[in-house]
């Protein structure tokens, strides 16, 4: 199965900071990678799809990049909504698999 | 509007079994691949099972492959995950839901809320 490692796990941030995380792949996945947003108590919310597309009603200031193993997603300029937990899924095989996740906090 | 709503979550001794049922609306279900996805309390998502429009390809993690078993009902709009040989490490929440369009290069654009499963004596 495809491993999936994301960091770091826990990233300490103000409103208005610019955040990256990073996803690794074990292997390449080409750009069959999504990002969600999950807050507590909630379902999960799809943020980008294959690695850099912006999901429909999606605020601009989230974008990711990548290919092969290596992906990020950044938030340039991060808002109260935005704190919350982001993982990263590789959709190429038909064992799919999520990152660890990481929970963004108020620095 | 799109919805996914879970059901079947109870306390189960180990060992035992149990049917999740996802009932779904708001889109033409039989358009669409759909998938099982789990999370056990304070962890990560897990992937857990994903059955084709037409129900002839199905797709397990290594986790429960072999006691659990993915099928749907086109004519009730409803998807099921039937769950036998339960463990401790199934606790989890259970979220049925769906990616835009058949096929399985897509990502999943909509969730349930889950229905929660405890396995415990």
């Amino acid at each position: 199965d495809i491993q999936m490692t994301q960091s770091p796990s826990t990233l300490s941030a103000s409103v208005g900071d610019r955040v990256t995380i990073t996803c690794r792949a074990s292997q390449s996945i080409s750009s069959w990678l999504a990002w969600y947003q999950q807050k507590p108590g909630k379902a999960p919310k799809l943020l980008i799809y294959k690695a850099s597309s912006l999901e429909s009603g999606v605020p601009l200031r989230f974008s990711g990049s990548g290919s092969g193993t290596e992906f990020t997603l950044t938030i340039s300029s991060l808002q109260p909504d935005d704190f919350a937990t982001y993982y990263c899924q590789q959709y190429n095989s038909y064992s799919w698999t999520f990152g660890q996740g990481t929970k963004v906090e108020i620095k | 509007e799109v919805q996914l709503v879970e059901s079947g979550g109870v306390v189960v001794q180990p060992g035992g079994s149990l049917r999740l049922s996802c009932a779904a609306s708001g889109f033409t279900f039989d358009d669409h691949t759909m998938h099982w996805v789990r999370q056990a309390p304070g962890k990560a998502l897990e992937w857990v099972s994903l059955i084709s429009w037409d129900a002839l390809d199905t797709y397990y993690a290594d986790s429960v492959k072999g006691r659990f078993t993915i099928s749907r009902d086109n004519s009730k709009n409803s998807l099921y995950l039937q769950m036998n040989s339960l463990r401790t490490e199934d606790t989890a929440l259970y979220y049925c839901a769906k990616p835009p369009g058949d096929g399985y290069d897509w990502p999943l654009d909509y969730w349930g809320q889950g229905t929660l499963v405890t396995v415990s004596s």
